[in-house]
């Protein structure tokens, strides 16, 4: 079955810092991967998303992702972190594999602190 | 159109309890998902709608638990005999049927506290 993995629980950085979120996903094929972000008590918004071509996917808000098929990864990166850029990130791959359901396959989130 | 809404934003209730939640998805969107949301997890899958047709439903989907889209338009997810474990957050997302790249628009989704 196909899984996501997001190593990291909870990383805490400095405002202006770089920052790259850790994704590790489960696929055979050439999956179709999002990038999600929630703040405190609310629904999920899509950063950006990568179904083929140019490894590297730009998204809203100034963070990108590269998809690297040897490592199996799809890491999120932004070079300077604001403060608003605090809240849970999520991971996701589209269940190809689940007929014509299609629907994502979440990893458990990575929690972003942002210090001043 | 203004995204997926979902009602209420947040129920407290107490353990026996039916609960329903609504989601209206995007107009043009056909596809319909609702996930379950626990504390420190992400979303895990509960059941998909192609228009009004229910065409999966997750092993997480017990029997007291029913969903509906009569209509092709609105869902419904009722929760009968509620239990202390039911208490997550319950998120509905959709999408346009046109690939398998499938882009999710998630609603702010419906918080359940069963006492």
């Amino acid at each position: 079955a196909q899984s996501v993995t997001q190593p990291d629980i909870h990383i805490t950085v400095s405002e202006g810092a770089s920052l790259e979120l850790r994704c590790n996903y489960s696929y055979g094929a050439t999956p179709y991967l999002f990038w999600y972000v929630q703040s405190p008590g609310q629904g999920l918004q899509l950063l950006l998303k990568y179904f083929s071509g140019d490894t590297l996917v730009q998204g809203i808000k100034g963070f990108e992702a590269e998809f690297k098929r040897s490592q199996s990864s799809f890491n999120l990166r932004k070079p300077s972190v604001h403060w608003s850029d605090a809240a849970e990130y999520f991971c996701a791959v589209v269940d190809l594999y689940g007929g014509a359901t299609n629907k994502l396959i979440f990893g458990t989130g990575t929690l972003l602190a942002v210090q001043p | 159109d203004t995204g997926v809404s979902q009602d209420p934003r947040h129920k407290i209730t107490k353990r026996g309890q039916n609960v329903t939640f609504r989601c209206d998805p995007i107009s043009e969107h056909n596809r319909l998902y609702w996930y379950r949301q626990t504390l420190g997890q992400g979303p895990e899958f509960l059941t998909y709608f192609q228009n009004e047709a229910q065409l999966e439903k997750s092993r997480l989907l017990s029997d007291r638990f029913s969903a509906e889209r009569p209509k092709g338009s609105f869902s419904t997810l009722e929760i009968q005999r509620t239990e202390q474990g039911d208490s997550a957050m319950y998120l509905c997302a959709s999408s346009p049927a046109d690939s398998g790249a499938n882009v999710l628009t998630f609603g702010a989704g419906s918080r359940l506290t069963v006492l």
